[in-house]
């Protein structure tokens, strides 16, 4: 199963808005509604931020949003904030029953 | 508080083995799915395997099939990693998660074990 393809790096101004994407295939992302993200800072356990595409748990802030179209899902940070600096992870369920994260995002405010 | 603990990390040599435990509280331990993960030094997440509420089913990545068994013992609410034949390009970060549902999505994470793989 090969990792999901996410952008290696992406930045935003304190305040703006940012996307990054996440791109499968139809056997893992455009076939399930199962695509996740995770915060991970430097050191840190990573964090659920979103599942099941676009669904938030307790707790996380409502600038985090997520989306899908076809085998590509977005994961969109909206007032970026210092705190929101961190590497970025999608994950998908896969047609093996199986799951697979995303090569990683690193966020960068400016 | 919810919090897996991972422990039983180390410095092994190749071709051996080595088992992993994760401890369990602050949620109802044999209800919950739960997952594997690790990740290399200054490399991504990388899924190893999940294990149903009751143990009757478990998955595994291409990349450990064969080598690692996930494994829970309810009644100490913890699970268990055993691996075998141990590779270099197995050391990482070892993490636990429990799963939100549907062994699709690793929910609360430990902080992690390190496994050295070398000679």
């Amino acid at each position: 199963q090969s990792a999901l393809t996410q952008p290696a790096s992406v930045s935003g101004s304190p305040g703006l808005s940012i996307t990054i994407s996440c791109t499968g295939t139809s056997s893992d992302v455009g076939g399930y509604n199962f695509v996740s993200w995770y915060q991970q800072h430097p050191g840190k356990a990573p964090k659920l931020m979103i599942f099941d595409v676009s669904s938030r748990p307790s707790g996380v802030s409502h600038r985090f949003s997520g989306s899908k179209s076809g085998n590509t899902a977005s994961l969109t940070i909206s007032g970026l904030l210092p705190e929101d600096e961190a590497e970025y992870y999608c994950s998908s369920y896969t047609s093996s029953s199986t799951l697979v994260f995303g090569t990683g995002t690193k966020v960068t405010v400016l | 508080q919810v919090q897996p603990v991972e422990s039983g990390g180390g410095v092994v040599q190749p071709g051996r083995s080595l088992r992993l435990s994760c401890a369990a509280s602050g949620f109802p331990f044999s209800s919950y799915g739960m997952h594997w993960v690790r990740q290399a030094p200054d490399k991504g997440l990388e899924w190893v395997a999940v294990i149903s509420y009751d143990g009757s089913d478990k998955y595994y990545a291409d990349s450990v099939k064969g080598r690692f068994t996930i494994s829970r013992d309810n009644s100490k609410n913890t699970m268990f990693l055993q691996m075998n034949s141990l590779r270099a390009e197995d050391t990482a970060v070892y993490y636990c998660a429990n799963d939100h549902g549907d062994y699709a999505v690793p929910l609360i994470w430990g902080q992690g074990t390190m496994v050295t793989v070398s000679s």
